[in-house]
């Protein structure tokens, strides 16, 4: 079974301030995602990431896949209440019968 | 609003009973994945349909079974229900049939089994 790693589990910060998340693994995957979800809801793509070293940016939010395809961040610049929520990342198997495998979260609370 | 539907929105059944959960799709998604969310094992894979046809299994138990029908809308049997089995269920759907690219998910079914 492959694991997929968030850091940390927990942050809270202010409004302002800018956090990294962290998604790590020891195994490739075809591509990386990740979700924001709020309570009571179902998680919402931000992203899929595909090529090893890519970067995007949302907005305020910059991703990147590592070189190997191992592993992701997320990064937020000068976070805002509305960034609350728990942050997941999932990565793909290759092949037709693969399935996503969901990070371990990180839920981010951004105080004013 | 993702555009996917799960019926119903909470569930509270006894132990040993036996529970549907409804998921349709988005209009066009062939692909439908079934996914257990619990506080200490995070959110689960546990079947995807695409086409009416199973395509990938996960960590389903022999007690849980699915199906998606020829209108493309899925159903999740839960059976000889137990305390363990207490969680949020989503569905999520996608036009294709690889799970790499983006699911749509459902706003879920909160099961308590008491």
């Amino acid at each position: 079974t492959q694991l997929l790693e968030q850091s940390p589990q927990f942050l809270s910060i202010q409004e302002g301030e800018n956090l990294t998340v962290y998604c790590n693994s020891s195994s490739v995957f075809s591509s990386l995602q990740w979700y924001r979800q709020e309570p009571g809801e179902g998680p919402v793509l931000l992203v899929t990431v595909v090529t090893g070293g890519e970067v995007k940016k949302l907005k305020r939010l910059t991703f990147q896949f590592g070189d190997a395809r191992k592993d992701s961040s997320l990064h937020i610049t000068a976070a805002q209440p509305g960034d609350t929520g728990l942050y997941l990342c999932a990565g793909a198997e290759t092949g037709t019968a693969s399935k996503l495998t969901f990070g371990t979260g990180t839920r981010l609370q951004v105080t004013l | 609003d993702s555009g996917v539907t799960q019926t119903p929105k909470h569930l509270i059944t006894a132990t040993g009973q036996r529970v549907t959960l409804r998921c349709s799709p988005r209009s066009g998604d062939l692909s439908v994945y079934w996914y257990q969310q619990s506080l200490d094992q995070g959110l689960q894979f546990l079947i995807q349909y695409y086409n009416g046809e199973e395509r990938a299994k996960g960590n389903i138990l022999e007690r849980f079974s699915a199906q998606q029908f020829p209108d493309l809308h899925s159903e999740l049997n839960l059976s000889s229900l137990e305390l363990g089995d207490s969680a949020l269920y989503f569905c999520a759907s996608s036009p294709r049939g690889h799970p790499g690219y983006e699911q749509y998910f459902g706003p879920g079914t909160r099961l308590t089994v008491t």
